[in-house]
C-alpha cells in the first residue's frame, strides 16, 4: 500500500546549527505535502507546505525541498533553537475528493544547548 | 477562539462505556477531519466531513465508531462499548476546503484512556 515514512526516528542537533529532517513518500500521485510540528501534549502545528509543481519553498527559518524524482521531502530549519525541539511529521495529500492526510510516524528533534 | 477546540481534553472511562468527543472547528472551515494517534505513533485517519456530509468514513476502525456534524460546524465522535485498544489521542482538524494551499489545522486532541 501507499505510505509516507521518515528515514530516522530521532535527530539531535546543537543549538544554532541547521537541522535537516528527511521524509520519503511512495504515492507518486500525491500533489500536496505538509510538514507539522508536534510538541508534547499538543496537536500537530502547521509549519510549511509545498505543492507538487514546486521543488522548494521558504518560510521563516524553514525551507522545504521536494524531489519528485526520488519521492523525497526534506525540512530544513536554520539556526535551530531549543523551542524547535518536538516531533516532526511529514504528510502527503492527493487533493480532491477527501484530501485526507497520510502521515509518517514522526521524527523527534532534540536540540542540545 | 481562533483555533480548533476539542473537549474534553482528557477522558478516563471504564471498558464497555460509551464516550462522546467534541470538536469545534475554525469558523468558516467547511472541511473537518478526525484522526487517532496512538502513543508514539503517527496519525491515523478516521473520517472526513465536507459540510454536514461524510463522504469518506473509510478509516473508522469498527461499527462502534460513529461521527456526525451539524450545522456545518461542531462535530462529535462517538465510541460505543469502548475497548482498551480504543485508548489513544483523538485529534480533530479543519480546513477551508480540500484544495491546495488549504492546510488542515489541528486541535490539541482528547486523550482517551479506557480502564
Amino acid at each position: 500500500g501507499e505510505s509516507v515514512g521518515l528515514h530516522l526516528p530521532t535527530l539531535s542537533v546543537q543549538e544554532g546549527d541547521n537541522s535537516i529532517i528527511n521524509c520519503a513518500y511512495s504515492n507518486s500521485a500525491s500533489d500536496y505535502f505538509i510538514w507539522y510540528k508536534q510538541e508534547s501534549g499538543k496537536g500537530p502545528q502547521f509549519i510549511i507546505d509545498i505543492r507538487s509543481n514546486m521543488d522548494k519553498r521558504q518560510g521563516q527559518r524553514v525551507t522545504v525541498l521536494l524531489n519528485k524524482t526520488v519521492k523525497h521531502l526534506s525540512l530544513q530549519i536554520a539556526a535551530t533553537q531549543p523551542g524547535d525541539s518536538a516531533v516532526y511529521f511529514c504528510a502527503e495529500i492527493l487533493t480532491g475528493a477527501n484530501s485526507k492526510l497520510t502521515f509518517g510516524k514522526g521524527i523527534t528533534l532534540s536540540v542540545r544547548p | 477562539g481562533a483555533g480548533v477546540s476539542q473537549s474534553p481534553s482528557n477522558k478516563v472511562t471504564e471498558k464497555g462505556k460509551d464516550v462522546e468527543l467534541r470538536c469545534d472547528p475554525i469558523s468558516g472551515h467547511t472541511a473537518l477531519y478526525w484522526y487517532r494517534q496512538s502513543l508514539g505513533q503517527g496519525l491515523e485517519f478516521l473520517i472526513y466531513f465536507q459540510g454536514n456530509s461524510a463522504p469518506d468514513k473509510s478509516g473508522l476502525p469498527s461499527d462502534r465508531f460513529s461521527a456526525e456534524r451539524t450545522g456545518g460546524s461542531v462535530s462529535t465522535l462517538t465510541i460505543q462499548r469502548t475497548q482498551q485498544e480504543d485508548s489513544a489521542v483523538y485529534l480533530c482538524a479543519s480546513s477551508l476546503g480540500t484544495g491546495m494551499n488549504q492546510p488542515q489545522h489541528f486541535g490539541d486532541g482528547t486523550r482517551l484512556s479506557i480502564l
